[in-house]
């Protein structure tokens, strides 16, 4: 079976400090994998979603980036955190929707 | 722009009760829709699945409907226990790409069981 797994589950940083949030999934190949922000009283937004090693889209232009460096790794970084970029971070995989998304269990971000 | 919006926000009614969810959507070029649960401070569980070419999927107590031509799901709870408290997510997947560019997600319901 498919397993996603997010770490760390909680992180306070610093502001102007560098954020890195790992992702890996299990059990599949070659994913649709995707980064989500909850922010305090918003929804849920997309942030960057990859398609195959290598291959980002960037869907809100902001102070974050994303890469994929191998099919089942996704990571989302930052040279110099704000305090804005506080919120839960979700990831999230699917098999191109066929068998909808799945996601994991969150990282919650506190820039301080 | 595929918009999502979930009425009510929230929702308060004693154990026992049955209830209905409500998520409209503007875009009806959809893939497929996705009904998930979020408890405080943790990820998403999803709770059912709908392809856009179907009409309604159930898993026990739940049902959710599709009505694509006029961009409206409903989930169905059938007597509410207090264990189903939780915030309810409503989410479309868009058509072009095969649904590959992600999740629309709606603000969610907020939902209490009152013991």
């Amino acid at each position: 079976s498919q397993t996603i797994h997010q770490w760390p589950a909680t992180l306070v940083q610093p502001v102007g400090s560098p954020l890195s949030l790992e992702c890996t999934v299990e059990g599949t190949s070659n994913p649709n994998l995707y980064w989500y922000r909850q922010a305090a009283g918003r929804g849920l937004q997309l942030l960057f979603y990859s398609v195959g090693i290598g291959q980002i889209s960037s869907e809100v232009p902001q102070n974050l980036s994303a890469s994929r460096p191998q099919d089942r790794q996704f990571i989302l970084s930052s040279k110099k955190l704000l305090l804005s970029d506080s919120g839960f971070y979700l990831c999230a995989w699917s098999n191109r929707g066929v068998n909808g998304y799945t996601f994991g269990s969150g990282t919650r971000l506190t820039v301080v | 722009k595929q918009e999502v919006t979930q009425i009510p926000a929230a929702l308060s009614v004693p154990e026992g009760e049955n209830l209905v969810l409500n998520c409209s959507f503007t875009d009806s070029a959809i893939y497929n829709l996705q009904w998930f649960r979020q408890d405080p401070g943790k990820g998403l569980t999803s709770l059912l699945l709908i392809q856009s070419s179907q009409r309604e999927q159930t898993s026990g107590r739940l049902n959710a409907s599709l009505d694509k031509s006029s961009g409206r799901s409903t989930l169905y709870i059938a007597a509410s226990q207090p264990g189903d408290s939780a915030t309810y997510l409503c989410a479309v997947s868009g058509r072009s790409g095969g649904g590959a560019d992600g999740l629309t997600f709606g603000k969610g319901t907020h939902l209490i069981i009152q013991p």
